[in-house]
């Protein structure tokens, strides 16, 4: 089934730890996101990646580096964990311009202690 | 000032009755406009897209634009009660490669 992948599902992770937050797309979009979600603030964007290869900052990228060495994958890496973290990540993918929306991952749950 | 504004909800609906959404944005030069639902503990789910003044129907759903005030609304009739979700309105502008700003949400709650 075409769509998103995202793991873990869930994790609880201590302070000052690093941890990488997966994603893979199967559907063979050029543009590929990661967003926070929290309550009251809605979704924010980390960052972003507009075609292989390349990387920009969203509105929130402090904390927070991805890559994307293929069109494909588009992992989320936390270098050093701090509580203010703790958020529901989703990753997302479109065709180039965003014109039909996005496709979301079903999200991880991270819980920073 | 937020750039995709929402009202948090929540909206209480009848079921059976019409739920009606808005979301207003502040830049003028959007081109594309959606709507995504989401229930509790899920990911959001793309139900309506809109591009050109006016409406825009799918079955239950009517999505509404109005690019001079800046505002885009969606209906649902005949609400049931597995519509109660948090509608996001979505909004994306030709200068921003397709980088979606989203609102905050609307909760929705249908009782029987």
């Amino acid at each position: 089934i075409a769509g998103i992948t995202q793991a873990p599902t869930s994790q609880i992770l201590a302070a000052g730890r690093r941890m990488t937050l997966r994603c893979t797309q199967d559907m063979r979009h050029n543009a590929m996101y990661w967003y926070r979600q929290d309550l009251g603030l809605g979704l924010r964007l980390i960052h972003y990646s507009n075609t292989a290869g390349t990387t920009g900052k969203g509105e929130v990228p402090d904390g927070y580096s991805v890559s994307r060495a293929n069109t494909d994958d588009f992992p989320l890496t936390l270098a050093s964990a701090v509580p203010s973290q703790t958020s529901v990540y989703f990753c997302a993918s479109s065709e180039t311009g965003g014109r039909r929306g996005y496709t979301f991952g079903s999200g991880t749950r991270l819980t920073v202690v | 000032q937020k750039e995709v504004e929402q009202n948090s909800g929540p909206l209480s609906v009848p079921e059976g009755a019409i739920a009606s959404l808005n979301c207003t944005y502040s830049d003028r030069v959007s081109q594309s406009f959606f709507w995504y639902r989401q229930y509790s503990g899920k990911s959001p789910e793309l139900i309506m897209s809109i591009y050109s003044n006016g409406d825009k129907e799918d079955g239950r759903f009517t999505a509404q634009l109005n690019k001079a005030s800046q505002y885009v609304s969606l209906l649902i009739r005949d609400s049931q009660p597995s519509d109660s979700a948090t509608y996001l309105c979505a909004v994306a502008s030709t200068d921003s490669w397709g980088k979606l700003q989203f609102g905050a949400g609307t909760q929705v709650v249908v009782t029987p």
